[in-house]
């Protein structure tokens, strides 16, 4: 089965820290996608960093990076230097390739508070 | 470009009405689907298309139904309103399959009395 777990259902993080946030999967599909995605209070869903299962090197983009570990089915968020605004829901998804229709299978989500 | 939009933003319906949500995409992608998200749960599939023409079902098809008659148009349709198809409904947008983001719409907060 396809599967995106998120077992953080909140945290709290204090400004300008760094966070984690865990996301496992699980697939029998060798080829497949991971990425995450914000979701503000205003509802829209905002992408953020995408890992492919055969890139070599961790994905960054600005200041998040996606810790992500093969082996043992994780692909963590790291959220450096956290500002208040960074204070959302956070989703793990998963795109698996042997999938025709290239849907995100989405977790439950981890919801962020950023304190001052 | 205005991406990914969706018609209408609120809906309240009552059991047994129907209606239908409109997505449309400026960034020519072949790929469109429609989610629903549940308080609590992430975004799981209702359907989706490929290309102009094409439909497929997803996770959760039942009670709805969908049309991909323009390549930057996608529709959702519910015949029959029920109380359970309350939810926030998001459409989104991606080239064709790959490593690539899906692009996605405001929502649409529809509530079923």
């Amino acid at each position: 089965a396809q599967k995106i777990t998120q077992t953080q259902p909140g945290m709290f993080v204090q400004e300008k820290e760094a966070v984690t946030l865990d996301c496992t999967y699980d697939t029998s599909d060798p080829s497949y996608g991971l990425f995450w995605y914000k979701q503000p209070s205003s509802g829209e869903m905002i992408f953020l960093i995408y890992q492919g299962s055969y890139d070599q090197q961790n994905a960054t983009e600005g200041r998040y990076s996606l810790n992500f570990q093969k082996a043992r089915k994780s692909a963590n968020l790291v959220i450096s230097a956290s500002q208040l605004g960074d204070s959302a829901m956070y989703f793990c998804a998963m795109s698996p390739r042997m999938d025709s229709s290239y849907k995100l299978i989405f977790g439950s989500g981890t919801r962020l508070l950023v304190r001052p | 470009n205005a991406g990914v939009t969706q018609t209408p933003k609120f809906r309240v319906l009552k059991t047994g009405q129907s209606m239908t949500l409109l997505c449309a995409q400026d960034m020519n992608h072949e790929y469109m689907y429609w989610y629903r998200q549940d308080p609590g749960m992430g975004l799981r599939l209702i359907h989706y298309s490929v290309g102009e023409g094409t439909t497929a079902k997803g996770e959760v098809p039942d009670g709805y139904n969908v049309s991909r008659l323009k390549k930057q148009n996608f529709l959702l349709g519910l015949e029959s309103a029920a109380p359970s198809q309350t939810s926030v409904y998001f459409c989104a947008s991606s080239y064709s399959g790959g490593p690539y983001e899906q692009y996605f719409g405001p929502g649409t907060r529809l509530t079923v009395t």
